[in-house]
């Protein structure tokens, strides 16, 4: 089955840097990889994807790149704000069936 | 669109007894997801429905545990004899099966903890 890597598993930055989180995926068939935050006693929340037909995706501060051949995607946040502050877990996923990260502790330091 | 709601937000439980969540998802939704998620993990696939058919079930999921969406609307998540492994947050989400879509939408969750 699909497994997908995520580091760091903790990431801290001062107010106004850029933080950036990689994963890898293994199954190449695997072909939507979305992106959730989530919050202290909170579900995930959906906050950026991208699909395989596509190479790099933005919205506001927050961007995603896919390196298909390298079977690499990466989350970038730039401007951070403290309420950036969560834990993120990057996905792949095959027919909806979705395979997670462990997840990255992001802390912004105001 | 009120979201994908989750109940009970928490439950305590004595090894041994059986527990049921609910999950109502987003009301024009029709695939519906269980996930189970331990801390400092990320959730981990349980099953899923389209509709009220149940069209996959992860090996994770044990005899102990039966998931049901009888009318493709709200589903039930029922653990048996539960066991402190257990433990964990129940997770629902749920998706819209058209036109291409690929977005889940997650709930609040459900803590289940075994005493």
């Amino acid at each position: 089955g699909e497994n997908v890597e995520q580091h760091p598993s903790t990431l801290s930055v001062q107010e106004g840097d850029s933080a950036v989180i990689k994963c890898t995926y293994s199954d190449s068939a695997s072909n939507y990889f979305p992106w959730y935050k989530q919050e202290l006693g909170k579900g995930p929340q959906l906050i950026i994807d991208i699909r395989s037909n596509v190479g790099e995706k933005k919205d506001q501060r927050i961007a995603v790149t896919l390196n298909k051949t390298a079977k690499h995607f990466s989350l970038h946040i730039t401007e951070t704000q403290p309420e950036d502050s969560a834990v993120y877990f990057c996905a792949a996923s095959i027919d909806q069936k979705v395979t997670f990260g462990t997840g990255t502790k992001l802390q912004v330091i105001p | 669109d009120t979201g994908v709601s989750q109940d009970p937000r928490h439950k305590i439980t004595k090894r041994g007894q059986n527990v049921t969540f609910r999950c109502d998802p987003i009301s024009e939704h029709n695939r519906l997801y269980w996930y189970r998620q331990t801390l400092g993990q990320g959730p981990e696939f349980l099953t899923y429905f389209q509709n009220e058919a149940q069209l996959e079930k992860s090996r994770l999921l044990s005899d102990r545990f039966s998931a049901e969406r009888p009318k493709g609307s709200f589903s039930t998540l029922e653990i048996q004899r539960t066991e402190q492994g257990d433990s964990a947050m129940y997770l629902c989400a749920s998706s819209l099966r058209a036109g291409g879509s690929y977005e889940q939408y997650f709930g609040p969750g459900t803590r289940l903890t075994v005493t």
